[in-house]
């Protein structure tokens, strides 16, 4: 059984502070790692996607992957209120089919 | 920036009955999905579509569901006799390689 493990939370950072968010995989063979944000009756947004080991950034989000951890994370850095949300690991199997972590809900305190 | 939508936002239906999905994905995309969210749960995979035929499916998707891209851009989701446990935050998703973007979803209600 292929999975994606998420802490559900509720993780509270407070504004100007650095959110990290984790998740590990079981499918070794995974290549294809993708962080979504849905706020509360709306649909996943895409915000990042990370492909290969290291580091990968985008404005205010950076990804990291650690493949033979089987572990990838999300850093949120100067949070802002806006960024209260929940946030979705979704990994990417060999039948180009995401496997859902359940999410992890960011609240960020003014 | 194009957009995947999906019509209608809400249907509520009874059980038994017959319902349809519609989704416009992205116009250059050739890959299309289909998940469904139960209210507080992950969101579920039912079935890639490629090439004018299933690629993937899930368990859930048994033979009350089926997809169909009826013409060049509407690609649909029907449930012939809905059930209870049908209901649903149904989403489309559309990509031309690995990132997949996501319409609004249609919330189905089954009572």
């Amino acid at each position: 059984q292929k999975e994606v493990e998420q802490n559900s939370g509720p993780l509270s950072v407070p504004e100007g502070a650095i959110a990290s968010l984790n998740c590990t995989y079981s499918d070794r063979g995974s290549q294809s790692f993708f962080w979504y944000r849905q706020y509360s009756g709306k649909s996943p947004e895409l915000i990042m996607s990370i492909y290969s080991n290291g580091d990968k950034e985008d404005g205010r989000f950076t990804a990291q992957l650690n493949k033979a951890s089987q572990y990838v994370s999300l850093l949120i850095r100067d949070s802002q209120p806006s960024d209260s949300a929940t946030y979705l690991c979704a990994v990417m199997d060999s039948n180009y089919q995401l496997i859902w972590g359940a999410g992890t809900k960011l609240i960020i305190k003014p | 920036e194009p957009e995947v939508t999906q019509t209608p936002s809400h249907q509520v239906t009874q059980m038994g009955q017959e319902v349809i999905l519609r989704c416009v994905p992205i116009s250059n995309h050739l890959y299309f999905y289909w998940y469904r969210q139960i209210l507080g749960q992950k969101v579920e995979f039912l079935v890639s579509f490629y090439n004018n035929e299933i690629s993937e499916k899930s368990e859930i998707f048994d033979d009350q569901f089926s997809v169909e891209r009826p013409d060049g851009s509407n690609f649909t989701l029907k449930i012939r006799s809905t059930k209870l446990e049908d209901s649903a935050m149904y989403f489309c998703a559309s990509t031309h390689s690995h990132e997949q973007f996501f319409g609004p979803g249609t919330r189905l209600t089954v009572l």
